[in-house]
């Protein structure tokens, strides 16, 4: 099976463009989540959903971010304008069931904000 | 809220030598305790878990953690490294109420071995 699938692998963009960062869940597993890793402040989550719905979206740092999940099989995190703060590594993850079963990370998407 | 704390930034250990890695947690329950591991340019695995029982718990690839309520502690062990271990290891801790599916990491250790 196809692990946690993200695009793009790497995006340079200037500041003040719209980033829109895609991910594709394993199959059949209801929780995705959002990370952003930066050598300042680590692994950091974003926002979750379950079957669909955002659960938590406190580590969301500004309106600047925004992210939404139509589908069990899609998910889209965008950044509307961006920043060079927002440079980071950001990871999806979904999971199955819930009780902190094994978060499945996919390869990540480096972004580059100039 | 519950956090992590990694103390070693970046460790180093020679082949075959044995490894501990700290991992300090801050909670007011009892918490559901992670250690993921990170290659370079990849996504996290999970090594293993606690969530409630032995308190010493085995993983993939050799490894173990020691869960020690006393001292807010669940470090990772290895009795002997190889090569291939050279990675960044991050200690997460989840909060035990039902629902909740928020993990918070730590910084992470780097792994450095060398021949």
């Amino acid at each position: 099976d196809a692990g946690v699938i993200q695009s793009p692998r790497h995006e340079v963009t200037e500041m003040g463009q719209e980033v829109t960062l895609r991910c594709k869940p394993i199959s059949g597993h209801d929780y995705l989540f959002w990370y952003r890793q930066t050598m300042m402040r680590g692994l950091e989550l974003l926002i979750y959903f379950n079957n669909n719905v955002p659960i938590d979206d406190s580590g969301m740092p500004e309106d600047r971010f925004s992210a939404k999940m139509p589908n069990a099989s899609f998910s889209t995190l965008k950044i509307q304008p961006s920043e060079p703060r927002d440079s980071a590594v950001y990871f999806c993850a979904s999971s199955r069931g819930g009780r902190y079963n094994e978060q499945f990370f996919g390869p990540g998407t480096r972004l580059t904000v100039l | 809220a519950q956090s992590v704390t990694q103390p070693d930034i970046h460790i180093t250990v020679s082949e075959g030598a044995s490894l501990e890695l700290r991992c300090n947690y801050s909670y007011g329950a009892t918490p559901y305790l992670f250690w993921y591991v990170q290659s370079p340019g990849q996504g996290l695995q999970l090594l293993l878990k606690y969530f409630s029982g032995d308190t010493l718990v085995q993983g993939i690839k050799g490894f173990e953690a020691e869960f020690k309520r006393s001292q807010s502690s669940f470090n990772l062990r290895k009795p002997s490294v190889h090569w291939s271990d050279a990675a960044e290891y991050f200690c997460a801790v989840g909060a035990s109420n039902f629902g909740n599916e928020k993990l918070t990491f730590g910084t992470g250790t780097r792994l450095t071995i060398i021949p």
